[in-house]
């Protein structure tokens, strides 16, 4: 089994732009999609970004997604941030058997 | 757009068993591809395991292999999720959840089922 690493928490001031990575341990992370999900704190996760770098209808182009071969890495980058950004967010990506969640991140804007 | 309702909140005792029921709507039942996954108080997501009623595929994520077993009704549409062999650790909110036919991406969630473990 592989695992996606998050960074436990970041924060940043309104307005500004923030971004999460997420790293897979082992197995290429451009072989299996990356898919986002933003938790408020008492909600059911929502889809922020999916396959990578596409956003559900919805959602601001505020959130983006992006893959790096070289750092076997996604990246979810929210920009000109809001207060209501202040979320869990979560990567989620695959293989042929298992699904894989991140561990979490904690996003504070303040 | 699919709909998946959960049953309620469970209390259980330490080494008893649990199930879970998951309700769908609004789409092809037997085309899904149901997953569980459960969040601790304050953790995060951790996926436990799949069905794929069409096919009867089932997929269990190893850190649940032997305690945990899901099903599927195609005559009620409703899957099922019964984690055995209970510990305090267990105690999480436990959700069903399905992508759309087109993509991986986890877009339907159920309400969410608090099962709580205690002595």
């Amino acid at each position: 089994n592989f695992m996606l690493t998050q960074p436990h928490s970041v924060s940043e001031s309104p307005g500004k732009t923030v971004t999460i990575s997420c790293t897979r341990s082992s197995g290429s992370i451009a072989t299996n999609y990356v898919h986002w999900y933003q938790q408020r704190p008492g909600s059911v996760p929502t889809t922020v970004i999916y396959e990578d770098n596409q956003r559900p209808s919805g959602v601001p182009d505020r959130f983006s997604g992006s893959i790096d071969s070289s750092s076997n890495s996604a990246s979810l980058t929210i920009s000109g941030l809001r207060t209501e950004d202040e979320a869990d967010y979560y990567c989620h990506s695959s293989d042929s058997r298992n699904q894989v969640f991140g561990g979490g991140t904690k996003l504070t804007v303040l | 757009q699919v709909q998946l309702v959960q049953s309620g909140p469970e209390v259980k005792k330490p080494g008893s068993s649990v199930k879970v029921s998951c309700k769908a709507s609004g789409g092809t039942f037997s085309s899904y591809a149901i997953t569980w996954v459960r969040q601790a108080p304050g953790q995060g997501l951790e996926w436990m395991g799949r069905i794929i009623p069409i096919v009867g595929t089932v997929n269990y994520a190893q850190k649940f292999q032997g305690r945990v077993t899901i099903t599927a009704d195609k005559s009620t549409s409703t899957a099922y999720m019964e984690l055995s062999s209970l510990r305090s650790e267990d105690t999480a909110v436990y959700y069903c959840v399905t992508p759309p036919p087109t993509t991986t991406s986890f877009d339907y969630w159920g309400q969410g089922t608090l099962v709580t473990v205690s002595s």
